[in-house]
């Protein structure tokens, strides 16, 4: 059973652009919710995290809309720029639960056109 | 990937041969994990580790064996290969308590012929 699903698979957008990444949870203890960035050949590296008693957080062009009732929430890059072409992967965990950490979506391949 | 180093980086094995990734932590942190990547399939966590030599089955353990002999190292076994492992290995640690962060090395990527 899939926990969390990520949606776009792949997306490519213009220079400038805005892509958005959508995630939606099932389990209601989830309680943070990060985004990893992935560049080719590199591992997964945190990028922003959200928890849920705030409706969004800001960092720089990257922002975390988070939808508690609707058990959802997104990742906006502003002004995209080719430097940001890279897998970007949802996550959530239950920090009160066990220590197998995060669940992970299964990635979003963003591709920021010149 | 500061903190965080896997080896080896690439490894070709035919099936049936046996293996060991090597993850190593210089972040002092309790927490480890082996996570594999494939595809359209994202990252599934194989095992982890909450202390020295103490380990746990993740979502896809079959196959797998793992060690944490030393706080420092995470070792992941492959004792008879399949073509069905043939993936990115990535190694994550993260400090124990309410420290959600999990840091990940660059990665193992094993092809099993």
């Amino acid at each position: 059973q899939q926990q969390v699903k990520q949606s776009p698979q792949s997306l490519i957008v213009q220079k400038g652009g805005i892509p958005i990444i959508n995630c939606a949870y099932e389990n209601t203890a989830f309680d943070y919710f990060p985004w990893y960035q992935q560049f080719p050949g590199k591992g997964p590296a945190l990028l922003i995290a959200i928890r849920p008693d705030v409706s969004e957080k800001k960092e720089g062009r990257f922002t975390i809309s988070f939808n508690k009732s609707a058990k959802q929430f997104s990742l906006h890059i502003m002004d995209s720029q080719p430097g940001d072409s890279a897998t970007y992967f949802c996550a959530a965990e239950n920090s009160g639960g066990g220590a197998d950490g995060l669940t992970f979506g299964k990635g979003t391949h963003l591709i920021i056109q010149p | 990937n500061a903190g965080v180093t896997q080896t080896p980086k690439f490894r070709v094995l035919k099936t049936g041969q046996s293996m060991t990734l090597l993850c190593a932590q210089d972040m002092n942190h309790e927490y480890m994990y082996w996570y594999r990547q494939d595809p359209g399939m994202g990252l599934r966590l194989i095992h982890y580790s909450v202390g020295e030599g103490t380990t746990a089955k993740g979502e896809v353990p079959d196959g797998y064996n793992v060690s944490r002999l030393k706080k420092q190292n995470f070792l992941l076994g492959l004792e008879s290969a399949a073509p069905s492992q043939t993936s990115v290995y990535f190694c994550a640690t993260r400090q124990g308590g309410a420290k959600n962060i999990q840091y990940f090395g660059a990665g193992t990527r094993l092809s099993v012929l």
